[in-house]
């Protein structure tokens, strides 16, 4: 079946980087998008980026310019997201999505979620 | 960016009970419009997406509309199953998307 199996959880220390993987199945992995979105506790869902893993062209949200990378590595079907320069406020559960072509993209398949927690 | 509003943020009703939530954009979006249940502790599952069409497997109790700024999902009649957040999500700048601030749907 079509699935996304992410990482399991990270604990990391302010200042730190944590990289999350997520690997595809049952579809073929370049022709659809990854994109990452995150939610804190309690709070709602928050787009990061977006990757095309066919390219390796990506996009990311504004708010994470310069401290987000996604990458991919094709031969496993693998997307990787990798946020720098951790804070406290980065806490929260990180989810890799499947973007379909609906007329624009929507999001099909998640991953099961990442949970990242920072402190000291 | 295209901000995306929902309303309310929160609302108790029963089981049986037809409802119904909006999101509105800040700019039109056409049908650029997708909606999402979340249940705790779950990632978000398609529901809805292109405004009114149904994601394959989702009851047909739910439903949705609009077009440009002011969007609706509507769920018939309320199932136990049902109470969960519902988030919308605007994909007309793709691949820059957003999403709504989420509606919490409680048990009354």
């Amino acid at each position: 079946q079509v699935q996304l199996v992410q990482s399991g959880a990270e604990v990391k220390k302010p200042g730190a980087s944590v990289k999350v993987s997520c690997k595809a199945s049952g579809y073929t992995f370049t022709s659809y998008d990854i994109n990452w979105v995150r939610q804190a506790t309690g709070q709602g869902l928050e787009w990061m980026g977006w990757m095309n893993p066919n390219s390796g062209n990506t996009g990311y949200a504004q708010k994470f310019q310069g401290r987000v990378t996604i990458t991919r590595n094709t031969s496993i079907s693998t997307a990787y997201m990798e946020l720098s320069s951790l804070r406290s406020e980065d806490t929260a559960v990180y989810y890799c999505a499947r973007g379909s072509n609906c007329g624009g993209d929507c999001l099909d398949v998640w991953g099961q979620g990442t949970t990242v927690t920072v402190s000291s | 960016d295209i901000q995306m509003t929902q309303s309310p943020s929160s609302l108790s009703a029963s089981v049986g009970d037809r409802v119904t939530i909006t999101c509105r954009a800040s700019q039109s979006i056409s049908s650029y419009l997708n909606w999402y249940q979340q249940k705790p502790g779950k990632a978000p599952k398609l529901l809805i997406y292109a405004a009114s069409s149904l994601q394959s497997g989702v009851p047909s109790r739910f439903s949705g509309s609009g077009s440009g700024t002011d969007f609706t999902l509507t769920i018939s009649s309320l199932q136990p199953e049902d109470f969960a957040t519902y988030y919308c999500q605007q994909s007309y700048s793709t691949p820059r998307i957003t999403f709504g601030q989420g509606t919490r749907l409680e048990i009354k």
